[in-house]
């Protein structure tokens, strides 16, 4: 079974502060990786699509960088502020229908 | 608005009385999937369907059974709940895009709880 992992489990930072947080997953099964941000009571909404090796997206104050040959891929938060609570997902798609998503990172913002 | 449905929202049963819970999208996509989420396990994914009247097994199958019948129609059936399918149940669905780029839209889910 294949395992896409997250790290850390939590992190708790306060207002202001930059955080980033790690996806691992087998190299030899990357189609694509996706990301996803889940707010408290709301559903996951998408956040950046990687398809290539050194890919980097930016929305804002959040990027990710992707290394598919060493199977990770990096989000970054630039200047936390509450309202990036929530827990990052990373997804990982093995092929045109398959995905398997990590446990995610679940972030807490302290004003 | 582009949305997913799923109803109920929250449903609260007994074992073995049989259940469906029901997910729509109105953006005609094509792939359609149902996941469950527990505690520290993240979203495992239960059933997918690629298209009309085709459906493929995820991760987390067993006790569970879906029909794709219609594109924009994709419920979920517990022909027998049992207490460990206690958990948030969530549909997404999504555009058939080349290449992986293919980002999924969740519904609002719909917590069950089996006594």
């Amino acid at each position: 079974i294949l395992n896409v992992e997250q790290s850390p489990q939590s992190l708790h930072v306060q207002e202001g502060d930059s955080t980033n947080f790690t996806c691992s997953f087998p190299s030899s099964n990357f189609y694509a990786l996706h990301w996803y941000r889940w707010e408290t009571a709301k559903s996951p909404e998408a956040l950046f699509v990687m398809t290539l090796n050194g890919d980097e997206k930016k929305k804002g104050r959040i990027s990710a960088t992707l290394n598919t040959k060493e199977g990770y891929s990096y989000l970054y938060i630039k200047g936390s502020q509450p309202e990036d609570s929530a827990t990052y997902l990373c997804a990982l798609k093995t092929s045109y229908d398959k995905v398997i998503f990590g446990p995610g990172t679940s972030l807490s913002v302290i004003p | 608005e582009a949305q997913v449905t799923q109803n109920p929202r929250y449903l609260i049963t007994v074992t073995g009385k049989k259940l469906t819970v029901t997910c729509s999208q109105n953006m005609n996509h094509e792939y359609m999937s149902w996941y469950r989420q527990d505690p520290g396990l993240g979203l495992r994914q239960i059933y997918y369907s690629m298209n009309v009247e085709v459906t493929d097994k995820g991760d987390v199958p067993e006790g569970y059974k879906v029909s794709r019948k219609e594109k924009r129609n994709f419920p979920l059936i517990l022909e027998s709940p049992s207490p460990n399918q206690t958990s948030l149940y969530f549909c997404a669905s999504s555009p058939w895009l080349a290449g992986g780029q293919d980002t999924q839209y969740f519904g609002p889910g719909t917590r069950l709880t089996v006594l």
